[in-house]
């Protein structure tokens, strides 16, 4: 089993839609949650960054992370074919921060 | 403000042959990483070296594998002997101290490597 765990998609949505990205985990050390953004054969750029429990907002993007539940989310609001891309969550332990955990990556379109 | 730089974007090797990647980082910046991804996988930590000194290489195959970030020019991340299987995408990333605890990266383009 992986440590983390992330639908792979393809997920297509209409413009303007509402996108829900998920991971789930199951290393309990893990204190840091991240997403990350890469658009096809770039790097990954680092999108929202959260410490613990709780919710963070971002303009149209909001990072969750429910520590109980080992399961943490990214919404995307009024989606733009622009946010087209592959989005990686990422995670690490107090202490390990220099190690990161990557999700397989979900592939999102959003079509005009 | 430059980003992370890496070099060569693509490289071709023949089995047997050695791979030298290089990763300079942003300004400012004492710490990289190095990180491996193989096609339909995510991201796979190498290793994370400070200037002249490997912090953790836990993640780095024990063979024909080695990093570098010497006190002056880019880290260099040296595949020998390549395999097929060595065919990956291959990242570095920096952060400046501030961020070195928190997993807070700033990657390179990556550097596209296939080995025929």
């Amino acid at each position: 089993q992986k440590e983390v765990e992330q639908d792979p998609g393809p997920l297509s949505v209409p413009e303007g839609a509402i996108v829900s990205l998920n991971c789930t985990y199951s290393n309990s050390a893990f204190q840091y949650f991240m997403w990350y953004r890469q658009y096809s054969r770039k790097g990954p750029e680092l999108l929202m960054y959260t410490y613990s429990s709780g919710n963070k907002e971002d303009g149209r993007f909001t990072a969750q992370v429910d520590k109980s539940s080992k399961y943490i989310s990214l919404f995307i609001r009024d989606s733009q074919p622009s946010d087209s891309a592959t989005y990686l969550c990422a995670m690490s332990a107090s202490g390990s921060a220099r190690q990161l955990t990557f999700g397989s990556g979900t592939q999102l379109t959003v079509l005009p | 403000n430059a980003g992370v730089m890496q070099n060569p974007r693509h490289l071709v090797r023949r089995r047997g042959q050695e791979a030298r990647l290089r990763c300079s980082p942003m300004k400012g910046h004492s710490h990289v990483y190095w990180y491996r991804q193989l096609p339909e996988e995510g991201l796979k930590f190498m290793v994370y070296l400070q200037k002249e000194n490997i912090i953790d290489e836990s993640g780095m195959p024990k063979e024909r594998f080695s990093a570098e970030f010497p006190k002056e020019g880019p880290s260099i991340l040296r595949i020998q002997q390549v395999v097929r299987g060595d065919s990956a995408a291959y990242f570095c990333a920096s952060s400046p101290d501030r961020t070195a605890n928190t997993g807070e990266l700033f990657f390179g383009e990556g550097s596209r490597l296939t080995v025929l």
